[in-house]
């Protein structure tokens, strides 16, 4: 496609149900990203993938986060035993690999609500 | 690690005048990028500006601006001749250059622009 979609669009679910966020980036980027962003807040890093394997998956807050990205191109965002904490926009980039760092393409982001 | 602020939680500016955002950031690195993005109520994040560390000259994309002074570690854009659909939440934006690494984003500045 044209840019980065995300779906589903918006998630609500219950505590402690497990939910997938699916990214699919712009065709021939090899670096994806995951960010959380928080009510008020700036996007914060979760997860990096250049290629299929995840370069820095410092950003991921505890092991209920989980992502992959095992073609090279479309990646999922798995949470497991959601909390009412994890409520928030997820949002999703890509852009061009190689050593010249460059702009991030964003898509609209998947908001999750834990009740 | 590198961090970004934007002391200016919110701002508003008249239609057709000038607005300027703050932003301050904190590296050890000589080479990096600076970016300015927009989100509006829709959630998609989109490049207004960028701005490479080792370039002296300021950038500018039509009506916005940057002041970037690498000393002082400051970024600051200007909007020039405010329009009603400059109304959204701006996010100053640091990234390392020579790896493909990941973005930092400041908590952002909301901005109101009155008709």
């Amino acid at each position: 496609g044209a840019g980065v979609s995300q779906t589903p669009s918006n998630k609500v679910t219950e505590k402690g149900k497990y939910v997938e966020l699916r990214c699919d980036p712009i065709s021939g980027h090899t670096a994806l990203y995951w960010y959380r962003q928080s009510l008020g807040q700036g996007p914060e890093f979760l997860i990096y993938f250049q290629g299929t394997g995840a370069a820095d998956d410092s950003g991921l807050p505890n092991d209920r986060f989980f992502a992959v990205r095992p073609e090279g191109s479309v990646s999922t965002l798995k949470i497991q035993r959601t909390e009412r904490g994890d409520s928030a926009v997820y949002l999703c980039a890509s852009s061009f690999g190689g050593v010249e760092a460059g702009e991030l393409f964003f898509g609209e982001g998947s908001r999750l609500t834990v009740l | 690690a590198q961090t970004v602020t934007q002391s200016q939680p919110e701002m508003s500016v008249q239609e057709a005048e000038t607005v300027t955002l703050s932003c301050t950031y904190d590296t050890s690195e000589s080479d990096y990028y600076l970016f300015w993005y927009k989100q509006p109520p829709s959630r998609q994040m989109i490049l207004v500006i960028r701005q490479e560390a080792y370039k002296q000259q300021n950038a500018t994309e039509n009506r916005f601006s940057v002041n970037f002074q690498k000393a002082a570690k400051s970024f600051s854009l200007k909007i020039s001749d405010s329009q009603l659909g400059d109304a959204a939440m701006y996010f100053c934006a640091y990234r390392r250059s020579l790896n493909n690494n990941d973005m930092r984003f400041g908590a952002g500045t909301r901005l109101t622009v009155k008709p």
